[in-house]
């Protein structure tokens, strides 16, 4: 079974744009989370989607937003880029994403700022 | 709010050596699940071990294994027999295990050790 990919692997941009990441889960799996990865804040929590709903959400502002199509594919979308949101973006999908679901991370996405 | 300390940012072992990584986490919920996660330099996120917080018995996956404190809410892994594709960095996380509302899809992470294992 295939794993989690997320394409694309690198991007660069620049302050103000906006870019879109997109994440594809395992096959039967319609949970998927994103974190953002950085040297000094780690690993945070994003959003969740299940279903094509957005079930939980972490604390970043609204610029940070997402989806999740019916075939469980999620993209996240992140406006008005600015230096800080340079990171490793990973998503991470699950059965249900319920409490016996075991996550299982995609490659992830390095977005630069510049 | 749960967080989740690993108070070892870096550590090393001789191949073949028994290694220990420790991590602490504070939470009010009674139903939980822990993991220790590895990544690699190439980046991949590989779950390397899991333990439900309701079973006492600490849990194994070949070389790996957990000793779970739940009073002392303490989650350490033991990486006995290390090889040269052990070096990574690793990563404690946990997950409230009633879903729902704040539960769904979040892992919360420690901040990570970095394993090097020497020849």
């Amino acid at each position: 079974k295939a794993g989690v990919t997320q394409t694309p692997r690198y991007l660069i941009k620049t302050r103000g744009q906006q870019v879109t990441l997109s994440c594809s889960p395992i096959s039967g799996h319609r949970s998927v989370s994103w974190y953002q990865q950085t040297p000094g804040q780690g690993l945070q929590f994003l959003f969740e989607y299940f279903s094509e709903t957005q079930r939980n959400k972490g604390n970043f502002p609204g610029r940070f937003s997402g989806r999740q199509f019916s075939n469980s594919r999620s993209e996240m979308n992140v406006s008005t880029l600015e230096l800080g949101d340079s990171a490793l973006y990973l998503c991470a999908s699950s059965l249900q994403g319920g409490r016996t679901d075991t996550q299982y991370f995609g490659p992830g996405t390095r977005l630069t700022v510049l | 709010a749960q967080t989740v300390t690993q108070s070892q940012p870096e550590m090393s072992v001789q191949e073949a050596e028994t290694v220990t990584l420790s991590c602490t986490y504070d939470t009010s919920e009674s139903n939980y699940y822990l993991f220790w996660y590895k990544q690699p330099p190439s980046r991949q996120m590989i779950l390397v071990i899991r333990q439900e917080a309701y079973k006492q018995q600490n849990a194994t996956e070949n070389r790996f294994s957990v000793n779970f404190q739940k009073a002392a809410k303490s989650f350490s892994l033991k990486i006995s027999d290390s090889q040269l594709g052990d070096t990574a960095m690793y990563f404690c996380a946990f997950m409230k295990a009633n879903a729902g509302g704040t539960s769904y899809g979040k892992l919360t992470f420690g901040q990570g050790t970095i394993l090097t294992v020497h020849p």
